[in-house]
């Protein structure tokens, strides 16, 4: 398996510009978390989800960030508009029901000048 | 409120020594604690899950103990290798699913 794959990469972008963060879970795995990691807050979840609907979302910072999961192999997070301090790396993970441990993406590094 | 704590934000050893890192917690009854390692640029990886009824599980050279009453669980790495220098979080189970990070310790293993 190639694991959870999250694109893109980088991403440098202007304040007030809509930004979509995206992310392929692991197949088969029915749990999908959004993580954000700053050196002020550490690693904070955002928003999972289970069997593609939204569970816990409390972590979401504001009503400018959004996320889907339209189906089990693809969810995205949006920022709209985006702000500096948005500026963070943000990872996906997956896991399997009743599994406590969850697969992490490579990140996506966000910079919101 | 709920409350984790990665003692020591950075731990420096010699290579071959016994590293131990610590997580503390308060306020949480965790069926679960988990420990992740995490290199520059990349993302968190699972290392070892130990359930409320375990007290201690072991990989490779791997030590995870978990003490339900004291709040606190050590990780212990054996033998330790420059290879092993990262940063270490632990992960705390806070139900239906979901676990709370702490803020990791960074580990420097000196030849």
């Amino acid at each position: 398996d190639a694991g959870v794959i999250q694109s893109p990469r980088h991403e440098v972008t202007e304040m007030g510009q809509e930004v979509t963060l995206r992310c392929k879970p692991i197949s088969g795995h029915d749990y999908l978390f959004w993580y954000r990691q700053t050196m002020m807050r550490g690693l904070e979840l955002l928003i999972y989800f289970n069997n593609n609907v939204p569970i816990d979302d409390s972590g979401m910072p504001e009503d400018r960030f959004s996320a889907k999961m339209p189906n089990a192999s693809f969810s995205t997070l949006k920022i709209q508009p985006s702000e500096p301090r948005d500026s963070a790396v943000y990872f996906c993970a997956s896991s399997r029901p009743g599994w406590g441990e969850q697969y992490f993406g490579p990140g996506t590094r966000l910079t919101v000048t | 409120s709920q409350k984790i704590e990665q003692n020591s934000e950075a731990l420096n050893i010699q290579e071959g020594k016994t590293a131990t890192l610590t997580c503390n917690y308060t306020n949480y009854s965790p069926a679960y604690l988990q420990w992740y390692r995490q290199d520059p640029g990349r993302g968190p990886v699972f290392l070892l899950l130990i359930r409320e009824n375990e007290k201690e599980k072991r990989k490779e050279r791997l030590k995870v103990t978990f003490d339900t009453t004291l709040k606190q669980s050590l990780f212990h790495i054996t033998a330790s290798q420059p290879a092993d220098s990262a940063t270490y979080l632990c992960a705390l189970d806070v139900g239906a699913g979901k676990s709370t990070f702490g803020d990791g310790t960074t580990l420097t293993v000196k030849p």
